[in-house]
C-alpha cells in the first residue's frame, strides 16, 4: 500500500538550473496539494489541484509551476531555481475536502540549491 | 485572514509528564480544527480533528477539545511517552476561491526523555 510517494527525496541544484518533483497517489484521491517546509515557518502551500487537469496557486506560487495531467500524479516545476526555493518539500492528497477529510502526506523531497 | 498560533518550542518532558501544547487561532465563519504530528524523516499524518465548538478529537491517548469562546485547540497527554517525540502542528480550515485548504501553524517540537 503506496500511499503517496514523492520523487526524488533528495536533490542538489544549481541556481538557474530547473527540476520536476513528482509525486503519485493510489488512493485514486481527487484533491492534491504541495507545500514547502521551511524552518520556523510550519507548512506553506505553494499549488493544489482539486482534480485532473485543474491547478491553482496556493500561498507562495512564485517561482513555481504545476501540472495534473493525470488524476494520479501531481508536478511541481522549478523552471530556474533560485537559494530562496531551498526547502522540503510535501505532497499531499485528499478524497474529499480538507475540512471533513483527512490529508495523506507523502515522506518529503529535500531539495538544495547552492 | 484564518490564522493559527502555536505555543512555541522546542518542548522538553521526561516520559509519563503530562503534556499541553497550546494552539490559538483567528477564523471568520466555522473552520475545522486539526493536529498532525510529524515524526523524524516522515511526512505529517493526521493525528485528531474537530469540526465544530465543543468537540472532542481523541487519538493514541492525546486529545484536544474546539473551544470557540477562547478560540482554542490545546493538544493534551495525560502520560508521555519516548515515542511520542515529534513536531506538532495545529491547522485550520481556509475557505479561498470556492475551495477549502489547509492553514498550518508553525509547528512544536516535542522531546520526551526516559
Amino acid at each position: 500500500n503506496a500511499g503517496v510517494t514523492q520523487t526524488p527525496k533528495f536533490r542538489v541544484l544549481k541556481t538557474g538550473q530547473s527540476m520536476t518533483l513528482l509525486c503519485a497517489q493510489d488512493m485514486n484521491h481527487e484533491y492534491m496539494y504541495w507545500y514547502r517546509q521551511d524552518p520556523g515557518m510550519g507548512l506553506r502551500l505553494i499549488h493544489y489541484s482539486v482534480g485532473e487537469g485543474t491547478t491553482a496557486k496556493g500561498e507562495v506560487p512564485d517561482g513555481y509551476n504545476v501540472s495534473r495531467l493525470k488524476k494520479q500524479n501531481f508536478l511541481l516545476g522549478l523552471e530556474s531555481a533560485a537559494p530562496s526555493q531551498t526547502s522540503v518539500y510535501f505532497c499531499a492528497s485528499s478524497y474529499i475536502g480538507v475540512g471533513t477529510g483527512e490529508l495523506f502526506f507523502g515522506e518529503g523531497s529535500r531539495l538544495t540549491v547552492l | 485572514g484564518n490564522s493559527v498560533t502555536q505555543m512555541e518550542g522546542p518542548v522538553t518532558l521526561s516520559e509519563e509528564a503530562f503534556l499541553t501544547i497550546n494552539c490559538t487561532y483567528t477564523a471568520t465563519g466555522y473552520p475545522s480544527l486539526f493536529w498532525y504530528v510529524q515524526y523524524p524523516g516522515e511526512g505529517l499524518q493526521l493525528l485528531l480533528k474537530a469540526t465544530k465548538a465543543d468537540d472532542k478529537g481523541s487519538n493514541k491517548g492525546f486529545e484536544a477539545t474546539y473551544r470557540k469562546e477562547t478560540t482554542s485547540f490545546h493538544l493534551e497527554k495525560g502520560s508521555v511517552q519516548v515515542s511520542d517525540s515529534a513536531v506538532y502542528f495545529c491547522a485550520l480550515t481556509v475557505t479561498q476561491g470556492g475551495s477549502e485548504k489547509l492553514v498550518f501553524g508553525k509547528g512544536t517540537k516535542l522531546t520526551v526523555n526516559p
